[in-house]
């Protein structure tokens, strides 16, 4: 079966330093990864996708993701982190389900908190 | 602003009660998905729809069902209430079918089992 893991529930950087937060995930077949961001009181926002081509991917709001097929990993990063990116990061990856039952596998989410 | 309206915003009510929770795509989007968010469990998937029709289900318990209406708009309908359903739930939306498109998240509705 599909899995992702997000094994820190929070990271905290410094405004303008580099920021990354971690994914890993387990498929078989190649991955469909995605990661979403919630802000406070908001719903979940797009961030970027990795389907195939380049193992570097790049977003919205400056961010972009690495892509390790070796290491199974699809770490978010950014390069100068603002206060204003402190909010809740989901990594996802795509499970190919039995017949039509394709869906959204979820990590339990990041929280990034950005201190001034 | 994503173009996913879900009311209400808040909903409080008790063990054993019956309760509906509606959405409205973006304009011209055809999936709709439910989701709920609790601290303990994170982000689970429930069920989508595509143009009124189930295409996929998640965790959704047998107690909760929902539809989409030929407006497209969809409904939640959570029964037998238990203290453990008290979570937020999102719908979003997406103008195919398969979850490699960008989902369109709405703000949320927060409910509360007392």
């Amino acid at each position: 079966a599909q899995s992702v893991a997000q094994p820190e529930d929070q990271v905290n950087v410094a405004e303008g330093n580099p920021l990354t937060v971690k994914c890993t995930y387990s498929v078989s077949g190649n991955p469909y990864l995605f990661w979403y961001v919630q802000y406070p009181n908001r719903g979940l926002q797009f961030l970027l996708k990795y389907i195939t081509g380049d193992n570097l991917v790049k977003g919205s709001y400056g961010f972009e993701a690495e892509f390790n097929k070796s290491q199974t990993s699809f770490h978010l990063k950014k390069p100068s982190a603002l206060v204003s990116d402190s909010a809740l990061y989901f990594c996802a990856v795509r499970d190919m389900g039995a017949g039509n039952n394709r869906k959204l596998i979820w990590g339990l989410g990041t929280s990034l908190a950005v201190n001034p | 602003d994503s173009g996913v309206t879900q009311t209400p915003k808040h909903l409080i009510t008790a063990t054993g009660q019956r309760v509906t929770l509606r959405c409205s795509p973006r304009s011209g989007d055809l999936s709709v998905y439910w989701y709920q968010q609790s601290l303990d469990q994170g982000l689970q998937f429930l069920i989508q729809y595509y143009n009124g029709e189930e295409r996929a289900k998640g965790n959704i318990l047998e107690r909760f069902s929902a539809q989409q209406f030929p407006d497209l708009h969809s409904e939640l309908n959570l029964s037998s209430l238990e203290l453990g359903d008290s979570a937020l739930y999102f719908c979003a939306s997406s103008a195919r079918d398969d979850p490699y498109y960008e989902q369109y998240f709405g703000p949320g509705t927060r409910l509360t089992v007392t």
